[in-house]
C-alpha cells in the first residue's frame, strides 16, 4: 500500500527550464494537493483539486500549472522556473474535501531547487 | 497574511517534560483545528484535530486545547520523549475559506533531548 507517490523526489532545475512534478494516489480519493514548503512559512496550499475534472487556485498559484490527469493522478507543473520556486513539494490527497474534516495524507515530497 | 500564527519557531525540551505549542487565529470562521506532525524527510501526518463546540481533546500523551473566546489553540505533549521529536503544524479550516483546504501555521520544530 504505497499511499501517496511522488517522482522526482529531487530536482535541480536552471532558471527558465521547465519541468513536471508527478503524483499518484492509490487510496481512491477524491480531493488532491499541491502544497510548498518555505522555512518559517508552513505549508501553503498552490492548487487543489476537489474531485477529477476540476482544479482550483490555492493561496500561491502564480508560476504553476496543474493537471488531474484522472482520479489517481494530479500533476504540477512549472513552465519556466525561477530561483523563488526553490521549495520543498508536496502531494496531499484525502477521501473529502480537507476543510470538510477530511484527513489530508501527504507524500514524502520533492526537493526542487532553481539555480 | 498569515490567518494561522504558530509559535514559538523551536522548542527544546528534555526527556519527561511537557511540550507546549500555541497557535492563534482570527478567522472567527475557522471551525476545525488539526495538527500535523512532520519526521525529518517525510510528509506530514495528522496526529490529532479538534471542533470549537470542546475545550479539549486527549489522545494518549497529546491534548489540544481550545480557547475559542480568545481564538487560540494548543497542543500539549505529556512526558514528552526522544521519538517525539520533529516539525509540528497546526492548522485550520471553516465557512471562510470555503471549506476548499486548510491553512497551515509556520511550524514548530521540536527536539526532546534524552
Amino acid at each position: 500500500n504505497a499511499g501517496v507517490t511522488q517522482t522526482p523526489k529531487f530536482q535541480v532545475l536552471k532558471t527558465g527550464q521547465s519541468m513536471t512534478l508527478q503524483c499518484a494516489q492509490d487510496m481512491n480519493h477524491n480531493s488532491m494537493y499541491w502544497y510548498r514548503q518555505d522555512p518559517g512559512m508552513g505549508l501553503r496550499l498552490i492548487y487543489y483539486s476537489a474531485s477529477e475534472g476540476t482544479t482550483d487556485k490555492g493561496e500561491v498559484p502564480n508560476g504553476y500549472n496543474v493537471s488531474r490527469l484522472n482520479k489517481r493522478e494530479f500533476s504540477l507543473r512549472l513552465e519556466s522556473a525561477a530561483p523563488s520556486q526553490t521549495s520543498v513539494y508536496f502531494c496531499a490527497s484525502s477521501e473529502r474535501l480537507a476543510g470538510n474534516t477530511g484527513e489530508l495524507f501527504f507524500g514524502e515530497g520533492s526537493r526542487l531547487t532553481v539555480l | 497574511q498569515q490567518q494561522v500564527k504558530q509559535s514559538p519557531q523551536s522548542l527544546i525540551v528534555q526527556k519527561g517534560g511537557i511540550s507546549i505549542i500555541n497557535c492563534a487565529y482570527e478567522n472567527t470562521a475557522f471551525d476545525y483545528f488539526p495538527w500535523y506532525q512532520q519526521f525529518p524527510g517525510k510528509g506530514p501526518a495528522l496526529l490529532i484535530a479538534i471542533r470549537p463546540d470542546v475545550s479539549e481533546k486527549k489522545e494518549g500523551r497529546f491534548t489540544i486545547s481550545f480557547n475559542k473566546s480568545a481564538k487560540q489553540f494548543s497542543l500539549h505533549i505529556m512526558d514528552s520523549q526522544p521519538g517525539d521529536s520533529a516539525t509540528y503544524f497546526c492548522a485550520a479550516s471553516g465557512r471562510g475559506t470555503g471549506r476548499r483546504a486548510l491553512t497551515f501555521g509556520s511550524g514548530t520544530r521540536l527536539q526532546v533531548q534524552p
